[in-house]
């Protein structure tokens, strides 16, 4: 099993619809998660961090469960440039040093 | 400020040969990593360094990949000999992490390496 693991996609949706991507992680002392989004050859840019009470940027809401080892990402009013694959990204803490572990993203594509 | 640099952006290289890549992090930042990404697929680590110690390098096919972090700042990641399987998009990121916590990690414009 993978350790972090997304919903594979890619999630087609027209401008103005709501999506939501999922995100499960094995280790349960992660201690920090993000999503980061990743543009077509480009590199990877946070998008948001994760925190407990859920939080919210704009168009954008991210939610994490602890219990579940669950992590969502809700966007809002999709735009054409929301079109882009979503990495969920979790860091665990251990043997003094941080570890980032990447899923294999979620691409979404926004049409008009 | 400058971000993560890398170089070269692009390498075409026949299978066997030598190939090297050269990373310089955001200044001041004490973490960096190597990250290898297939097309389709998220980063995956190759090694990670905390100032100049490899603290995390059981991904790094060590029979042909090697790595470095002379003082703690720049780095390179070489492979000898390079693989038809090695033609991926080679990240460099950094971060300035400290026990117990974490700040974003910054990732250069990658290298797309293709063997032939």
């Amino acid at each position: 099993r993978k350790e972090v693991e997304q919903d594979p996609g890619p999630f087609n949706v027209p401008e103005g619809a709501t999506v939501a991507f999922n995100c499960t992680y094995s280790n349960s002392a992660s201690q920090s998660f993000f999503w980061y989004r990743q543009d077509c050859r480009k590199e990877p840019k946070l998008l948001m961090s994760v925190y407990s009470s859920g939080n919210e940027d704009g168009r954008f809401t991210a939610q994490l469960n602890r219990a579940s080892q669950y992590i969502s990402l809700l966007i809002r009013d999709s735009k054409l440039s929301d079109s882009a694959t979503y990495l969920c990204v979790v860091n665990t803490f251990g043997g003094g040093y941080n570890k980032l572990i990447f899923g294999a993203g979620t691409r979404l594509a926004v049409h008009p | 400020e400058a971000g993560v640099v890398q170089s070269p952006r692009y390498k075409i290289i026949e299978k066997k040969q030598p190939v090297a890549f050269w990373c310089n992090p955001i200044s001041g930042h004490n973490t960096l990593y190597w990250y290898l990404q297939n097309l389709g697929q998220g980063p995956e680590l190759l090694i990670r360094y905390e100032n100049e110690e490899a603290v995390d390098d059981s991904q790094l096919p060590k029979d042909r990949f090697s790595a470095e972090r002379l003082k703690g700042v720049d780095s390179t990641l070489k492979i000898q000999p390079a693989e038809l399987g090695d033609s991926a998009v080679y990240l460099c990121a950094s971060s300035l992490a400290h026990r117990g916590g974490y700040t974003e990690a910054f990732f250069g414009q990658g290298t797309r390496l293709t063997v032939v």
